[in-house]
């Protein structure tokens, strides 16, 4: 089955210490976004690819960095996580960018900073 | 900032009864959209409203659209203990250059006892 896959679901990393969070897609999807969700709270855009063209929501901090190397992969770098950092990441794809179109998350990633 | 407000934030129902979730949203929109989350998991996208729609049926899903009160609505018919998740309504903006971003709203939580 065509899918959004993240990995890890679940990421420990201590404060201050690297992280890269994974995505990949078997849909052939030309746009990619990540997500922050917070406990009750919505998904905040991160940032989105439309093929190879990033694109950065003006409030996203530094901290956060994305690649993708090729139309399948996806991946967010939290260079310094701090205790605030600690959320689900979603991953999402879509045909095109555009709100007329749905969006196929992943499960998510739920990072702990320690 | 927040574009899609969902009301209510909770909402528990016994099985079989009908469940309905509002959005309302601020600035006009090309598009509206619902979406599902069980608990730590991803988004599931339900239904796609346009603006010049008035209402979409899914299964046992209703959505209505009403841009003259910015304000969208969630029917589930006779609803199964399946149906517990949190409901997210997500909008694009229908200016500006943000268009195609999806804003998502606070959700809400929907529980259905057997």
């Amino acid at each position: 089955d065509a899918m959004v896959i993240q990995n890890p679901r679940y990421q420990v990393t201590q404060f201050g210490k690297p992280v890269t969070l994974s995505c990949s897609q078997t849909l052939n999807h030309n746009v990619m976004y990540w997500y922050q969700q917070k406990s009750s709270q919505a998904p905040k855009l991160l940032f989105h690819y439309y093929d190879k063209d990033f694109n950065n929501e003006a409030d996203t901090p530094d901290n956060f960095q994305s690649r993708r190397p090729n139309t399948s992969f996806c991946f967010l770098d939290i260079r310094s996580p701090g205790l605030g950092d600690a959320a689900m990441y979603l991953c999402a794809t879509s045909p095109r960018w555009g709100g007329s179109d749905e969006q196929y998350f992943g499960p998510g990633t739920r990072l702990t900073v320690t | 900032s927040q574009q899609g407000e969902e009301d209510p934030q909770a909402l528990s129902i016994q099985e079989g009864e009908n469940a309905t979730m509002n959005c309302s949203y601020k600035t006009s929109i090309n598009n509206l959209q619902w979406y599902r989350q069980n608990s730590g998991r991803g988004l599931v996208h339900l239904i796609l409203i346009r603006s010049n729609e008035r209402e979409k049926h899914s299964g046992r899903l209703r959505v209505t659209l009403d841009t003259s009160k910015k304000s969208s609505s969630l029917l589930i018919t006779a609803s199964r203990a399946a149906d517990t998740a949190s409901y997210f309504c997500a909008t694009d903006l229908g200016y500006g250059g943000s268009q195609g971003n999806l804003i998502f709203g606070k959700g809400t939580k929907l529980s259905v006892k057997p």
